[in-house]
């Protein structure tokens, strides 16, 4: 099964600081993917990465970058966290092609959640 | 761009059938799926049903689309207290690496 693991379960961090969200997933999937999840809003896609080293913006980009130096680990940076960051994060892989765990949607971390005072 | 609606919140008897309705606006949407978050979780992948079926059927869960009306419904056979998370439905283009999500629908199984 692919494992798709974020690094904390728990974050709390001041506001103005650098935080870094990590994502690691093991099956070799092309196309990373950071949401971030509120209550009544879904998720909403923040950045994903199609390949290494390339990144497009997702629906809500403002206030984040993202990293994606090797191929597993795909990288969410606050780079100056605010209160209305506060939320839960998660990140997903999927494989790229047509066949195989491309048909079959994204595989999920278990997710960060993140509080901002 | 594609949206995806929900109700927000469903409670049922153990043992009765549960029933999540998802509307969605754009017809080109060629794979949905449907996940189930516990509390404190990720998602994890349902099921999911191609644009080119009616219906599909997989132990407790069926998911029925109709494309006419851009509606999804899941469909749990004899829920259980287990069975209590929130569901989400997602819907993806072909040609898009997006997945968008509705807002989620809250199943409550009461003993």
């Amino acid at each position: 099964d692919v494992k798709v693991t974020q690094s904390s379960r728990y974050l709390v961090k001041r506001t103005g600081e650098k935080v870094f969200l990590e994502c690691v997933q093991d099956m070799d999937h092309e196309n990373m993917f950071w949401y971030r999840q509120d209550p009544g809003l879904g998720l909403r896609l923040i950045y994903f990465s199609y390949d290494v080293k390339m990144k497009e913006k997702g629906d809500i980009p403002e206030g984040y970058s993202v990293s994606r130096e090797k191929k597993e680990r795909f990288s969410l940076i606050l780079e100056s966290a605010s209160t209305n960051q506060t939320s839960m994060y998660l990140c997903a892989s999927r494989g790229g092609g047509q066949g195989g765990s491309n048909l079959y949607g994204y595989t999920f971390g278990s997710g960060t959640r993140l509080t901002v005072v | 761009g594609e949206d995806v609606e929900q109700s927000l919140f469903l409670s049922v008897r153990e043992g009765d059938s549960s029933v999540i309705n998802c509307t969605y606006t754009d017809s080109s949407s060629t794979y949905l799926y449907w996940y189930k978050q516990e509390p404190g979780a990720g998602l994890q992948l349902l099921t999911y049903i191609f644009s080119n079926m009616d219906m599909k059927q997989d132990q407790r869960l069926t998911v029925l689309l109709n494309k006419k009306d851009k509606h999804l419904s899941l469909r749990i056979a004899d829920t259980q207290t287990g069975d209590s998370a929130i569901y989400f439905c997602a819907g993806r283009m072909d040609s898009s690496y997006k997945l968008i999500f509705g807002s989620g629908t809250r199943l409550l199984v009461r003993p």
